[in-house]
């Protein structure tokens, strides 16, 4: 069975300061890993992808095997950033498991 | 930059009345996905859709609900007979390929549409 696990329902920092929003997952085949963002009243939008290892907005995730983790980072927090965050999980079928999110507030 | 769309951006309706929500995927894909999000609970997978049949199908999706692609442009989600649990907002993504080729491109989301069940 596919699940993701976001611990931190909310998340508040304030501007300037490192983030660190977590995601765990659990699979047996080989994880597919995202990172979704949806900002107030905005559609889901698609921020990160394990497989490209980019960096989008100053966001990076790197996918950890061994932890089963795909943790969310920026070094430094921009009051823009203030979303809900969603991790999501893609296995060998057709579908996306999500976790239930992360409020990030960024206070000025 | 092309957008999933959705219409109507909220539905309210009836119990035991029959729905449709509509999304026009994005032009050049091909993999098609209902999600829904009940108020305060996560994303959940209803189904996914490709060459004109389904691919997969949570428990969620029940014999109430069905989709179809009428046209070459819209893909609908059809709940036949609506109860107070349906009311939730429902997601329409579309990706370029299918999951073993997803992390190239991932799935895009439409804005949702809002079912309200009374």
């Amino acid at each position: 069975a596919q699940r993701v696990t976001q611990p931190e329902k909310l998340l508040s920092v304030f501007k300037g300061a490192p983030v660190e929003l977590k995601c765990n997952y659990s699979y047996s085949g080989s994880p597919e890993l995202f990172w979704y963002v949806q900002y107030s009243r905005q559609r889901l939008q698609l921020l990160l992808r394990h497989i490209s290892r980019e960096s989008i907005k100053g966001f990076t995730a790197d996918l950890n095997k061994g932890e089963t983790s795909f943790h969310l980072k920026k070094p430094f927090a921009q009051e823009e950033d203030s979303a809900m965050y969603y991790c999501a999980l893609g296995g060998s079928n057709y579908k996306l498991t999500f976790g239930k999110g992360t409020l990030l507030t960024v206070n000025p | 930059e092309p957008e999933v769309t959705q219409t109507p951006s909220h539905q309210v309706t009836q119990m035991g009345q029959e729905v449709i929500l509509r999304c026009v995927p994005i032009s050049n894909h091909l993999y098609f996905y209902w999600y829904r999000q009940i108020l305060g609970q996560k994303v959940e997978f209803l189904v996914s859709f490709y060459n004109n049949e389904i691919s997969e199908k949570s428990e969620i999706f029940d014999d109430q609900f069905s989709v179809e692609r009428p046209d070459g442009s819209n893909f609908t989600l059809k709940i036949r007979s609506t109860k107070l649990e349906d009311s939730a907002m429902y997601f329409c993504a579309s990706s370029e390929v299918g999951l073993r080729g997803l992390a190239e491109g991932g799935q895009y989301f439409g804005p949702g549409t809002r079912l309200t069940v009374t």
